[in-house]
């Protein structure tokens, strides 16, 4: 049963437009929200979490915001450059750092 | 930060043969390491939680005789697919949490043949 879902497998952005990446969750009990990014062959770096007491986080190009209510949560990278493509994880735990996964989102951006 | 190494990053065995996979905290020390699977084009999957000095615990469907989890000390587990086969077979990597995130290792690409 998938806890985490990213119904877009993929997303083609121009450079320095915004990539609007989207992540749905079911379990109530996740209180720890990550994005990580992933290029072939290499393990997931982490890129920017927020916890449930939060409904926006931003570092730099990178903002995640949180709705609670609709178990959603954004990634937003402004502008997109192509360094950022990559396949981009979303991922949520309760306070075990226990990790459940969506499958992720393969972002490309075009020059 | 809080940097985990793992090793090897690729393996190519035989069917039939055994793989160990170490993953090591660098520079905190981790109780709790976690071991996940990344078959081809879909999400990663939380095989096992591995304990310092104590037994790993295994999420539904993983054969704990197959793949053996040893965590002896506060920086180093393993995991050691028992016995290959080809569907084997994939991306794994380690995970370990300090006071504030997880983090996680290169991943080992598994290839059984």
């Amino acid at each position: 049963d998938q806890q985490v879902k990213q119904n877009s497998p993929s997303l083609s952005v121009q450079e320095g437009r915004i990539s609007i990446l989207n992540c749905d969750y079911t379990n109530s009990m996740f209180d720890y929200f990550l994005w990580y990014k992933k290029y072939p062959a290499e393990g997931p770096t982490f890129l920017i979490s927020i916890s449930s007491i939060k409904d926006k986080n931003e570092d730099g190009r990178f903002t995640v915001f949180l709705n609670k209510s609709a178990k959603h949560l954004s990634l937003h990278i402004v502008p997109s450059q192509p360094g950022d493509s990559a396949v981009y994880f979303c991922a949520a735990a309760s306070n075990d750092y226990k990790l459940s996964f969506g499958a992720g989102t393969t972002v490309t951006v075009r020059a | 930060g809080a940097v985990v190494s793992q090793h090897p990053s690729w393996v190519i065995c035989k069917s039939g043969t055994s793989v160990k996979i170490e993953c090591r905290s660098l520079d905190f020390q981790a109780t709790t390491m976690f071991w996940y699977r990344q078959f081809p084009k879909q999400s990663l999957m939380l095989m096992a939680t591995s304990n310092e000095g104590s037994k790993a615990t295994y999420e539904q469907g993983v054969e704990k005789d197959k793949f053996l989890i040893n965590h002896a000390s506060l920086t180093l587990s393993t995991l050691t697919v028992t016995s290959a086969h080809p569907e084997d077979s994939s991306f794994y990597i380690c995970s370990a949490p300090d006071d504030t995130e997880a983090f996680f290792g290169q991943g080992t690409r598994l290839t059984v043949v």
